[in-house]
């Protein structure tokens, strides 16, 4: 069973535009939500992360939105660029531990 | 530099060859995980230590072994490896306590026949 749903799958944005990707949590415990990027032939590298006690992250052209009532949190790529093309994952971890819970994945590809 | 590593990058075997792949942070990190990357599943945690001698079953342990003798290092040994075990498997650290960021290694392209 996910415990993290992530949409979309794929999404294809113009350079310049925004790019949004959504996450759900079931699990209430969860108290740390990451961010991951992923080029072709890496391993994930952390982009941002929010605990739940705040509702917005922003670090430069990306913003984490979190919604705790509703357990979604977001990723906003402003002024999306084609360098941006990558895998992208989000992450929520309990508050036990290091464990993560990872979303499925989202391809995101920006065209010039 | 700061890093992890895995070796080998690349593997393709035979179904029921045992086989270890390595992995090795040289950041003294105390936690250390391991994933499977498939397609429209994310990344899923096969076992994780979070010290020496320590080490605990993630979400999809089965079929798989670790071991935790030095901190640095953090084997993942499949004994008798099957087809549904081709994957993207990864290592990652994490510092420890009160931290959460995690640092991947460059993955590892299994294939079993």
């Amino acid at each position: 069973q996910q415990q993290v749903k992530q949409s979309p799958q794929s999404l294809i944005v113009q350079k310049g535009g925004i790019s949004i990707i959504n996450c759900a949590y079931e699990n209430t415990a969860f108290d740390y939500f990451p961010w991951y990027q992923q080029f072709p032939g890496k391993g994930p590298a952390l982009l941002i992360a929010i605990r739940p006690d705040v509702s917005e992250k922003k670090e430069g052209r990306f913003t984490i939105s979190f919604n705790k009532s509703a357990k979604q949190f977001s990723l906003h790529i402003m002024d999306s660029q084609p360098g941006d093309s990558a895998a992208y994952f989000c992450a929520a971890k309990g508050n036990s531990g290091s464990r993560l819970t990872f979303g499925e994945g989202t391809q995101l590809t920006v065209n010039p | 530099e700061a890093q992890v590593t895995q070796n080998p990058r690349y593997l393709i075997t035979v179904t029921g060859k045992k086989l270890t792949v390595t992995c090795s942070q040289n950041m003294n990190h105390e936690y250390m995980s391991w994933y499977r990357q498939d397609p429209g599943l994310g990344l899923r945690q096969i076992y994780y230590s979070m010290n020496v001698e320590v080490t605990d079953k993630g979400d999809v342990p089965e079929g798989y072994k670790v071991s935790r003798k030095e901190k640095r290092n953090f084997p993942l040994i499949l004994e008798s490896p099957s087809p549904n075990q081709t994957s993207l498997y990864f290592c990652a650290s994490t510092r420890g306590r009160g931290s959460y960021e995690q640092y991947f290694g460059p993955g590892t392209r299994l294939t079993v026949t």
